[in-house]
């Protein structure tokens, strides 16, 4: 059974930092396309970014609203999914979805998980 | 960048119409289109991608259709469990990966 399960979200000041994280199983993760979409609340989808599998080399593509303050990594060998977030905003508030096109190599989302929830406030 | 819209915004229907939902691109997007179904609480589904391929699992009636500048998702005979906000989503992240805005599908 295909799992996706993050971690890490909270409340954060403006201005903070927050790491979250995202525990997969279930398929391939070597061979998967990982990426975070978020939604704020009673808003609609926005995808935030991907990094592509080691065999399409890792690549790593932002959306620009958070280009230079979220970094995308992953951990192969421990099958998680990363979203280091720096210089939150109030407009960062919102539900973080980790998401995974189970190894078929687009960047639509196959497979999401439950999400975990930031808020940003001071 | 490339802008997508969804109409309708909201959708009143009855169980058993037929819905139709329109995605459009300000640039051709090909065939890279995907709609998800999303309902209050939870996360989004996969339904279609590729702009016509059924996932697999889904119910056949859904289905989804166009390429270029406009795709539509259509629901043959709305049943009860399909009531939900439906959001289409270009991938070709050459031009970058843009959801729609959504459509709610609510009871007439």
């Amino acid at each position: 059974e295909v799992q996706l399960v993050e971690s890490g979200g909270g409340l954060v000041k403006p201005g903070g930092s927050l790491r979250l994280s995202c525990a997969a199983s279930g398929f391939s993760f070597g061979q998967a396309w990982m990426s975070w979409v978020r939604q704020a609340p009673g808003k609609g989808l926005e995808w935030i970014g991907r990094v592509k599998s080691k065999d399409y080399g890792a690549t790593i593509d932002y959306a620009a609203p958070v280009k230079g303050r979220f970094t995308i990594s992953r951990d192969d060998s421990e099958n998680r999914f990363y979203l280091q977030m720096n210089s939150l905003q109030t407009e960062d508030t919102a539900m973080y979805y980790c998401t995974t096109d189970l190894g078929n190599h687009e960047d639509y989302s196959d497979y999401w998980g439950q999400g975990t929830l930031v808020t940003v406030s001071s | 960048d490339i802008q997508m819209t969804q109409s309708p915004s909201t959708l009143s229907a009855s169980v058993g119409d037929r819905v139709t939902i329109t995605c459009r691109a300000s640039l051709n997007i090909s065939l890279w289109l995907a709609w998800y179904q999303q309902k209050p609480g939870k996360a989004p589904k996969l339904l279609i991608y590729k702009a016509s391929t059924l996932k697999s699992g889904v119910p056949s009636r859904f289905s989804g259709s166009g390429s270029g500048t406009e795709c539509t998702l259509t629901i043959s005979s709305l049943q009860a469990d399909d009531f939900a906000t439906y959001y289409c989503q270009q991938y070709n992240s050459n031009i970058g990966v843009t959801f729609g805005p959504g459509t709610k599908v609510d009871v007439k």
